[in-house]
């Protein structure tokens, strides 16, 4: 069966630090991979979203980055965290077409 | 354009008592998608059903049951006998073709089941 991990679980960084979270899925291959952030008693806002290794598309242009560097593998980036970067982060994979997208426990990121 | 609107901020009610989320979307596709996640205070989002829009039928699943009727729109969520685990925030959203099947969200709703 397939799993996402995602971690950490919780992480506190201070401004102007940079950020690796990643992610990755097993059990299946090629899938579709996402890194939603989600702002206290929010909806989910989706930042990065790719199709394949190297394939990054931006939904919003910020202090943050994606990379793929592997089938199974998504990573979000940033170099220097700003206070706004503060949020829930998760990271959710599908298979091609409509299938519905599972998550990862996500990350509570907070920037001092 | 996509939307999905979920007008309920937030539902407290007494554990037994039925509820029903609201969920209501825009499209101009006539294949599309429609979900509903369930996010409890973990943080993790739950998939919990999947309808296309060429199954009109309503589906239940123990105490949860789903009405999508494309005449008004909407697909929404009942929860029979709630119980304080059904608290959480449940989201609705939309995929279609033409948006490569990305998921629309709507802002969720926060169900709150007092004892």
């Amino acid at each position: 069966s397939q799993t996402i991990h995602q971690w950490p679980a919780t992480l506190v960084q201070p401004v102007g630090s940079p950020l690796s979270l990643e992610c990755t899925v097993e059990g299946t291959s090629n899938p579709n991979l996402y890194w939603y952030r989600q702002a206290a008693g929010r909806g989910l806002q989706l930042l990065f979203y790719s199709v394949g290794i190297g394939q990054i598309s931006s939904e919003v242009p910020q202090n943050l980055s994606a990379s793929r560097p592997q089938d199974r593998q998504f990573i979000l980036s940033s170099k220097k965290l700003l206070l706004s970067d503060s949020g829930f982060y998760l990271c959710a994979w599908t298979q091609q077409g409509p299938d519905p997208a599972f998550f990862g426990q996500g990350t509570r990121l907070t920037v001092v | 354009a996509q939307k999905v609107t979920q007008a309920q901020t937030e539902i407290s009610v007494v554990e037994k008592e039925d509820v029903t989320l609201d969920c209501v979307y825009e499209t101009r596709d006539t294949t599309y998608y429609l979900f509903w996640y369930k996010q409890p205070p973990s943080g993790e989002l739950v998939f919990l059903i999947r309808r296309n829009s060429f199954d009109e039928q309503n589906e239940i699943s123990g105490r949860y049951s789903w009405n999508f009727q494309k005449s008004t729109s909407s697909f929404n969520f009942t929860i029979t006998a709630s119980q304080v685990v059904d608290s959480a925030v449940y989201f609705c959203a939309l995929s279609e073709a033409p948006s490569n099947y990305q998921l629309i969200w709507g802002a969720g709703t926060k169900l709150i089941i007092k004892p």
